[in-house]
């Protein structure tokens, strides 16, 4: 069956962009996880969806960033005014109803930001 | 504040080698505690642990909870070259991720 995919697989943006990183969960899953990779780190948590809307925000790094899920199926993480500290790869996982049950990442989006 | 933290960071070992991967733990709201391999781009799922002492299996790979202790093993037995890898652990409702452990298998 089809996993968690995500869209673009990399994005080059200039410094001050906007840009769109896009999520599609695996169908039936209910949960939806943002986070953010850098070299050499852990994923670093940013925002968890049930359902339509955002259970937990809290791992938003400041207000630049901002995620939706309308339709309680895709997600898109929206990052104004780009800043060469926002490159990283940015992983999308779904999990069947929440924090209790495992999570299936994405491929991630790496984001380069010059 | 909540933080986990993974030992060692990197282990360099043999093929046939056995190790032991540590996560240790400090959150408000502990639920569970997963493991999960990354080898390209997407970690994939290990272990879920929810209680403390029943050991989780599957194949050469094991892990254990000890709630007491706020921590987790993973054990990799007979270990390969497709083992290496980075292991993460994530704990909390918030999944907060360890920095990894980089394990390389050498032939």
């Amino acid at each position: 069956g089809a996993g968690v995919s995500q869209t673009p697989s990399n994005k080059v943006t200039e410094k001050g962009k906007y840009v769109e990183l896009r999520c599609d969960p695996i169908s039936g899953h209910t949960a939806l996880y943002w986070y953010r990779q850098s070299l050499g780190q852990g994923p670093e948590f940013l925002i968890y969806f049930q359902g339509t809307g955002a259970a937990d925000d809290s791992g938003l790094p400041n207000d630049r960033f901002f995620a939706v899920r309308p339709e309680g199926s895709v997600s898109t993480l929206k990052i104004q005014r780009t800043e060469r500290g926002d490159s990283a790869v940015y992983l999308c996982a779904s999990s069947l109803a929440g924090t209790a049950y495992e999570q299936y990442f994405g491929p991630g989006t790496r984001l380069t930001v010059t | 504040e909540d933080k986990v933290v993974q030992s060692p960071l990197s282990l360099v070992v043999h093929e046939g080698d056995t190790v032991t991967l540590n996560c240790s733990y400090e959150v408000t709201n502990f639920r569970s505690l997963l493991w999960y391999k990354q080898e390209k781009k997407a970690p994939t799922f290990l272990f879920m642990l929810t209680s403390s002492g029943i050991e989780k299996k599957s194949g050469r790979l094991s892990s254990i909870l000890d709630k007491k202790e706020l921590s987790s093993i993973l054990n990799i037995t007979a270990t390969q070259t497709g083992d290496s890898a980075i292991y993460l652990c994530a704990v909390g409702n918030d999944m907060r991720f360890g920095a990894g452990t980089r394990l390389t298998v050498k032939p």
